[in-house]
């Protein structure tokens, strides 16, 4: 089936660290990827997006890139700020209406 | 409005009974979804409307679950004799089409006791 898997959290770091939060992913076909991210009272956003291999979405200063030969969509972020704590989710859709999430990974930043 | 509203933001019940969730989505949307995002998990599709009708709701767990959007604007997602089980944070989104960026609202948690 159809599966998104990323890191445990939380991940803690110290301002202007660099971030990585890992996405691996299963699927039949075709995914488009994303990374949204859900920061305390609000809604999920969408953050960033690529909808084909070698695609890179970003966004805020986070990246990632479509590898489809190690099935990777990992997010990055050279220099992070304490407002970007939030919980992070990858997420993955085939041509269809439903997103498949990942289980979240809640990044906190101390200054 | 300004962005996907839910109502209530939180709603305690009892075991046995019955529950509304209802969600306003943004205005002109036609793609209006419903998921369901339990304690440490991410959010798992429920269903999807197309307007007024149901598109896709092979996400709802069991006959209990129920959603409408008879005008094609706000839905409501219905529960039947509430389990504990379903205790969790409810998210509604919207979209222009199901295949643009959809914009999610705050959810309501539901507790089931």
């Amino acid at each position: 089936g159809n599966s998104v898997t990323q890191m445990e959290g939380p991940v803690t770091l110290s301002e202007e660290a660099f971030l990585t939060i890992n996405c691996t992913y299963t699927a039949t076909g075709y995914p488009s990827l994303f990374w949204y991210v859900q920061y305390p009272g609000e809604g999920l956003q969408l953050l960033l997006k690529a909808t084909k291999a070698d695609d890179k979405g970003s966004n805020k200063g986070f990246e990632a890139t479509y590898r489809k030969e190690t099935t990777s969509f990992h997010l990055e972020k050279g220099s992070v700020q304490v407002s970007d704590s939030a919980v992070y989710f990858c997420a993955l859709n085939i041509n269809t209406d439903k997103l498949i999430f990942g289980t979240g990974t809640r990044l906190q930043v101390f200054p | 409005g300004a962005g996907v509203s839910q109502t209530p933001s939180n709603k305690v019940t009892e075991k046995g009974k019955y529950v509304e969730l209802r969600c306003d989505p943004i205005s002109g949307h036609t793609a209006l979804y419903w998921y369901r995002q339990s304690l440490g998990q991410g959010p798992e599709f429920l269903i999807y409307f197309q307007g007024t009708g149901a598109a896709d709701d092979s996400g709802l767990p069991n006959d209990r679950f129920f959603a409408v959007r008879p005008e094609g604007s706000v839905s409501t997602l219905k529960i039947q004799r509430t389990e504990r089980g379903d205790s969790a944070v409810y998210l509604c989104a919207s979209s222009t089409r199901w295949d643009t960026e959809a914009f999610f609202g705050q959810g309501t948690r539901l507790t089931v006791v």
